[in-house]
């Protein structure tokens, strides 16, 4: 299957500092998601990017589906610590294929107040 | 209020005793999956649903089986557990087509 390596693995940063993370593929996407998931929850779907160059927001966050369609990045503004936790990119090749879905290994984020 | 809902939270168990971990929605969502969460490995996934009655395997499915006798059910069983199945499982559901999964809160299954 296609590998996905997202980065940094983890972020220590102080609160109101801006963060960016990414997501490379081996192979073209055509759907790429990032997920935030707490301490004791499941993944909850942040941004979902449908198109090449798709830049969409939520809120303070930022995600954006990379031009060679091999990336994806999120930005997250001035941090607040309830920010902390991972955050998975998930990616496929196979558009209308839900199960071709795969995810990054995630990047933990801790911010300190 | 829409969600995907697992049971139980969290299990300890032994080697070789059966158990079922229940996943349930109400979104009515045609497709449901089951991965595993391991330090350092990210989410695999076990098994899926395209619809009632279509089930397949995913990357990692030895020691596991799955039922889809209805829309909104998806139990995840266990026939003989074993320590290395030992980890953190998610349940999830999502619409056709888009690629968006909704996960439940997860089950913590510890096998001695």
């Amino acid at each position: 299957g296609q590998q996905l390596n997202q980065s940094p693995q983890s972020m220590f940063i102080q609160e109101g500092e801006d963060v960016s993370m990414n997501c490379t593929s081996s192979s073209i996407f055509n759907t790429w998601l990032w997920y935030k998931q707490e301490p004791g929850e499941g993944p909850v779907l942040l941004i979902a990017l449908y198109k090449a160059g798709e830049l969409t927001s939520n809120g303070r966050l930022t995600a954006q589906f990379g031009i060679t369609r091999k990336d994806s990045f999120l930005n997250i503004s001035a941090s607040i610590p309830s920010d902390v936790g991972i955050y998975f990119c998930a990616g496929r090749a196979e558009l209308y294929n839900n199960n071709d879905m795969r995810f990054g290994a995630g990047t933990r984020l801790t911010v300190k107040p | 209020e829409a969600q995907v809902t697992q049971n139980p939270r969290y299990l300890i168990t032994v080697t070789g005793k059966k158990l079922t971990v229940t996943c349930s929605q109400n979104m009515n969502h045609e497709y449901m999956s089951w991965y595993r969460q391991d330090p350092g490995l990210g989410l695999r996934q076990i098994y899926y649903s395209m619809n009632v009655e279509v089930t397949d395997k995913g990357d990692v499915p030895e020691g596991y089986k799955v039922s889809r006798k209805e829309k909104r059910n998806f139990p995840l069983i266990l026939e003989s557990p074993s320590p290395n199945q030992t980890s953190l499982y998610f349940c999830a559901s999502g619409p056709p087509g888009l690629g968006e999964q909704y996960f439940g809160p997860g089950t913590r299954l510890t096998v001695t």
